[in-house]
């Protein structure tokens, strides 16, 4: 599976959209993009996921580039509910999920 | 809640100890899933059943005994364990296993601690 880049860390302002971007430059034809949270000590919970249209739910946004070098998140309006760190996940046809580091989002007041 | 129990939250055992991890999915899913999540590591996938059998093993030590009697429950059976082997221990579970398409879903996890 196709490895992933993230900022370590990012700030948001509660009631703003927090736009967490990522790399995944080697990402072949097949793979899809996941996005997961992890909130403090609890199991990761699923976001979203594509391959290569942007996609929209409940919970967020995926934009995924033309060319799927790279992809962002975004949570329309965060809440201080949303902090947590956020994995984005490149997987084809494979059951794992190879977790990196991630991006730990703190939304502020 | 996702749909995922399981069940203990925590679980303190000695060495010497026996233990069992339970989990249940009350999504009618047909594939569950092992991960152990240590300190300062990123997430591990341990083990994956696709309706009842096991299709992936990663190398995980004989001291960690997976069971799927039905495609709702999964448990993992604990034995003679080492301090190392304290982690968050969860249990995902999706619709099938394999193709790229198929988020998972996860469990809270149980926070083991060998002592």
């Amino acid at each position: 599976d196709a490895k992933t880049t993230q900022p370590p860390s990012m700030d948001c302002a509660e009631g703003r959209a927090a736009n967490l971007p990522c790399n995944h430059s080697t990402i072949s034809g097949n793979e899809y993009v996941y996005w997961y949270r992890q909130i403090h000590s609890q199991g990761p919970q699923y976001i979203i996921h594509g391959l290569k249209n942007n996609e929209t739910n409940e919970m967020a946004s995926l934009i995924i580039t033309e060319d799927r070098k790279s992809s962002t998140l975004i949570l329309p309006h965060a809440t201080l509910r949303d902090t947590a760190v956020y994995y984005c996940i490149v997987r084809g046809n494979t059951d794992k999920l190879i977790f990196g580091t991630g991006t730990r989002l703190q939304v502020f007041p | 809640e996702t749909g995922v129990t399981q069940t203990p939250r925590h679980l303190v055992m000695g060495m010497t100890n026996k233990k069992s991890l339970k989990c249940e999915q009350h999504l009618g899913h047909n594939a569950m899933y092992w991960y152990k999540q240590s300190a300062k590591k990123p997430l591990e996938l341990m083990f994956v059943y696709n309706f009842k059998e096991q299709t992936e093993n990663n190398s995980v030590p004989s001291r960690f005994s997976p069971e799927c009697p039905n495609s709702s429950h999964l448990f993992l059976h604990l034995h003679t364990l080492q301090p190392e082997d304290s982690a968050l221990y969860l249990c995902a579970s999706s619709p099938a296993a394999g193709g790229p398409s198929n988020e998972q879903y996860f469990g809270p996890g149980t926070r083991l601690t060998v002592t």
